[in-house]
């Protein structure tokens, strides 16, 4: 059974047109990631909540946002999605603590036309 | 900080063959490594991890090795199978990174049957 799902699996958005995908998990786990992933390349780390403390990556563009309303779900918003913000979205949750693995979701792709 | 490419390094191996994927990770304090096999399409999936006190541990079919002198890692798979063709990535950790990971480029391991 699924552990981190993610929906939608796939998401079509206009340029400029905002959206939402979602996360939620069934471990329990008090630390959740949102990742970008694009084409040939490693996931880059947008953002990672540690139980309600919201951390952001330097270089995250401010037009993502999150928000994780209670443990087992965690959003990630877009506000104006630009051509370059087409990519694979990933969510990963652990237990907090060095040497916790990460384990994802399987992903959103989303395009922006 | 990684280097980020278009084109993934790339293996190609015949079934029942033995692979070796190398990693050459960044930060001396790092304590915390991780295999994560990424089929297109998916989300990354743990296959093994290991900590810094130990240079060896073996999983099922798998064997992961570190040599902290030079920084590097290794992931040995041993009688590949065409299920094992994906993107390999190894990721690092320590205790000062607030339990965030840092990926390395990724491999494309292809298994001819």
């Amino acid at each position: 059974d699924a552990m981190v799902i993610q929906n939608p699996r796939y998401q079509v958005t206009q340029f400029g047109k905002p959206v939402t995908l979602s996360c939620s998990q069934t471990l329990n786990h008090n630390v959740m990631y949102w990742y970008q992933q694009k084409s040939s390349q490693a996931p880059k780390l947008l953002f990672h909540y540690y139980d309600k403390d919201f951390n952001n990556e330097a270089d995250t563009p401010d037009n993502f946002q999150s928000r994780r309303p209670n443990t087992s779900f965690c959003f990630l918003d877009i506000r104006s999605p630009g051509l370059g913000d087409t990519a694979m979205y990933l969510c990963a949750t652990s237990r907090a603590g060095a040497g916790n693995i990460q384990y994802f979701g399987a992903g959103t792709r989303l395009s922006v036309l | 900080g990684e280097s980020v490419g278009l084109h993934l390094p790339t293996l190609s191996v015949q079934e029942g063959d033995n692979s070796i994927i190398n990693c050459a990770y960044s930060n001396s304090a790092s304590d915390y490594f991780i295999w994560y096999k990424q089929e297109s399409g998916k989300g990354p999936q743990f296959i093994i991890d290991i900590r810094s006190n130990m240079d060896k541990r073996q999983g099922q079919r798998v064997t992961v090795l570190l040599n902290k002198t030079v920084k590097h890692l290794s992931l040995q798979i041993a009688a590949t199978q065409p299920g094992d063709s994906a993107v390999y990535f190894c990721a690092e950790t320590y205790g000062g990174s607030n339990y965030k990971l840092t990926f390395g480029k990724g491999t494309l391991l292809t298994v001819n049957p």
